[in-house]
């Protein structure tokens, strides 16, 4: 058991809606990621959250955005759904450490369908 | 910006054969090494990591890794593998400085037959 917890497991939406995912992370942890995951493909960066604020986005649209709160839990949203966001939305905790030399571990994630 | 590939998309082997999935990465900078797997209706689950020291690598169910700095590799390996190590495995990378992003390959699904 990694710890991180996620919910909810499974999502259906309509397209142009908005959806919120949330995350809680392992104990003593500090760092939240977030990942999408395609069908057939790994992971991609969405941001990261570390003390409540961002520290790092990738190469996804504002229409992405995310919440770290004081307990280190965090949620993503996601506005106007398009059907290309239909995913494995994984998140991820860590314990930020000097040097980077960081491990993630991984929540099971939300499958979100958008139709 | 770095990237990782995967050569072998999927892999079919036998119960007690030997196993190396390839990862290659890009990037001219210090790099931290993962391996990550997903068994089937799991969560990813950590196998092993290098950030630094003895290139070889051993993680948990008998899997070991190898970086090679001057081939930008970090391949995977099991002498012998089991049923149970039917799953997709992901290898990963991050850059020193870079944040801590996860860049992940597209995985490698690995089927066992018995």
């Amino acid at each position: 058991e990694t710890g991180v917890t996620q919910s909810p497991t499974h999502l259906i939406k309509t397209r142009g809606q908005q959806v919120t995912l949330r995350c809680s992370s392992q104990s003593g942890h500090n760092t939240v990621s977030w990942y999408q995951q395609a069908l057939g493909q790994g992971p991609q960066f969405i941001f990261q959250y570390y003390r409540e604020e961002e520290n790092g986005r990738g190469n996804f649209p504002p229409r992405f955005s995310g919440l770290q709160f004081p307990n280190y839990s965090s949620e993503l949203n996601v506005n106007a759904l398009e059907l290309d966001d239909s995913a494995l939305y994984l998140c991820a905790s860590s314990l930020a450490e000097t040097g980077g030399f960081e491990t993630q571990y991984f929540g099971p994630g939300t499958r979100l369908l958008v139709l | 910006a770095q990237s990782v590939s995967q050569h072998n998309h999927h892999v079919i082997l036998s119960e007690a054969a030997s196993l190396e999935l390839g990862c290659n990465y890009s990037y001219g900078g210090t790099v931290n090494l993962f391996w990550y797997v997903q068994y089937p209706g799991q969560h990813l689950q950590l196998l092993l990591k290098y950030f630094s020291g003895d290139p070889l690598v051993k993680g948990i169910k008998g899997f070991e890794a190898e970086f090679i700095k001057s081939k930008f590799s970090f391949n995977l390996r099991k002498p012998s593998v089991q049923w149970s190590d039917t799953a997709e495995y992901f290898c990963a990378v991050t850059v020193t400085g870079g944040g801590n992003k996860l860049t992940f390959g597209t995985g490698t699904q690995l089927k066992v037959e018995l």
